[in-house]
């Protein structure tokens, strides 16, 4: 069965620094993984995702993560985070079907930036 | 910005009553979903529309009950509630074939 962990609830870091919200999957296959951010009082918006190929992506707002299959990871990471970055962020990992395709994700990473 | 929509933002209710969830997607999309966003627990799938027709139901009560009228409009109706009902709905929309599901802002339900 597919699963998301992301083992950081809380995470608080001062504006500039950088940041990696850590996310572990678990997937039979190959699998399509995601982040989303969500902004207070907002729905979820897609950051960036991986099907295959380079295991390196880029994401919108400066974003990237990384796939690696031999730790069932896919790390978000950001050089410098900005204030406006403080947000909830969520793993994401699909589940192929006929049709509509599912997600599932994680418990979700809450951002905190500080001064 | 998004392309879908929801009302209401927030909805305060009492267990005998009956309410709707209403979705709109402008994204000419073909799938739509219902969430459920509880404090603390992931994101929880509800019901999946392709097409206008239903191709999932997680095992929700019988006490929401969605419609899909046509691919562009997904309601979740409501009656008689429990308090732990109290959650984040999210509604999103998605190519058929495609992962990417946009979401809409959601809707703050209270069940008192």
């Amino acid at each position: 069965a597919q699963s998301v962990t992301q083992p950081d609830i809380h995470i608080t870091v001062s504006e500039g620094a950088s940041l990696e919200l850590r996310c572990n999957y678990s997937y039979g296959a190959t699998p399509y993984l995601f982040w989303y951010v969500q902004s207070p009082g907002q729905g979820l918006q897609l950051l960036l995702k991986y099907f295959s190929g380079d295991t390196l992506v880029q994401g919108i707002k400066g974003f990237e993560a990384e796939f690696k299959r031999s730790q069932s990871s896919f790390n978000l990471r950001k050089p410098s985070v900005h204030w406006s970055d403080a947000a909830e962020y969520f793993c994401a990992v699909g589940r192929a079907k006929t049709g509509a395709n599912n997600l599932f994700f994680g418990t979700g990473t809450r951002l905190t930036v500080i001064p | 910005e998004t392309g879908v929509t929801q009302t209401p933002r927030h909805l305060v209710m009492g267990m005998t009553n009956k309410k709707s969830l209403k979705c709109e997607q402008h994204l000419g999309h073909n799938a739509m979903y219902w969430y459920k966003q509880s404090a603390k627990k992931p994101l929880e799938l509800m019901f999946v529309y392709n097409f206008k027709e239903q191709t999932e139901n997680n095992s929700v009560p019988s006490r929401f009950s969605p419609e899909c009228p046509n691919s562009s409009h997904l309601f979740l109706h409501l009656h008689t509630l429990q308090p732990e009902d109290s959650a984040l709905y999210l509604c999103a929309s998605s190519q058929g074939d495609s992962y990417e599901q946009y979401f809409g802002p959601g809707t703050r339900l209270t069940v008192t």
